[in-house]
């Protein structure tokens, strides 16, 4: 069966500059979460999207942004990096907001981000 | 805000024993879930909990949503060497129902053969 998609698997950047995080759902799903895990932490929410619209926002700094497409995939920007966004970030996503219901869901293999 | 208070932080146990962790909250929630990380890769959902009392079981996994719907434990029973990972506690937070989950700390579990 077809699982999340992420790109790149691996990143790796220098303070300041640009990252932009790719996230494929699995097909049919119109809920996309975002995740980031810090070095030995649990993963902590960034912020989500149904049916292309922004739904929930966590903790995400105001440097990153995020959208989600017409074919419902995600994109992370990610601007003026810093040494300390250097973590695995994970999307997840649901079907016909099943996560909202507590469903759970299902999350992508992640895209770790190093910030040298 | 919401805390989720997972323990043990770390196991390390020998092929074939049982293993428990549990999640506690100062808050309800109205789900449980428990995912299973391996190293690089995402959380993967092994058991989610809908009613209090309720106790599912997966295969050797079993787990039970409190009645107090403030905690929750995962057992594992006779542990084999693919067990190891980082188990999470997890459930939707916040207002809206957006499906945001909140994560416990993580019980790392070693497996020795």
């Amino acid at each position: 069966a077809a699982g999340v998609i992420q790109s790149p698997r691996h990143l790796i950047k220098e303070k300041r500059e640009t990252a932009t995080l790719k996230c494929y759902p699995i097909p049919r799903h119109d809920t996309v979460y975002w995740y980031q895990q810090g070095p030995g932490q649990d993963p902590q929410f960034l912020i989500s999207f149904y049916e292309k619209m922004q739904s929930d926002k966590g903790s995400i700094p105001d440097r990153f942004s995020a959208q989600q497409f017409s074919d419902y995939h995600s994109e992370l920007n990610m601007s003026s990096l810093e040494l300390g966004d250097s973590a695995l970030y994970f999307c997840a996503s649901s079907l016909n907001g099943a996560g909202a219901r507590g469903y759970g869901y299902t999350f992508g293999s992640g895209t770790r981000l190093t910030v040298v | 805000g919401q805390q989720l208070n997972q323990s043990p932080q770390s196991m390390f146990i020998q092929e074939g024993e049982d293993v428990s962790m549990n999640c506690t909250s100062s808050s309800i929630f109205n789900t449980w879930l428990w995912y299973k990380q391996d190293p690089g890769e995402g959380p993967v959902l092994l058991i989610a909990l809908y009613k209090a009392g309720e106790l599912t079981s997966n295969g050797r996994l079993t787990a039970q949503f409190g009645i107090t719907r403030k905690d929750s434990f995962l057992n594992i029973s006779a542990s084999i060497p693919s067990d190891v990972g980082i188990y999470f506690c997890a459930g939707p937070y916040g207002s809206g129902n957006t499906g945001k989950l909140i994560f416990g700390q993580g019980t790392t579990l070693q497996v020795k053969p």
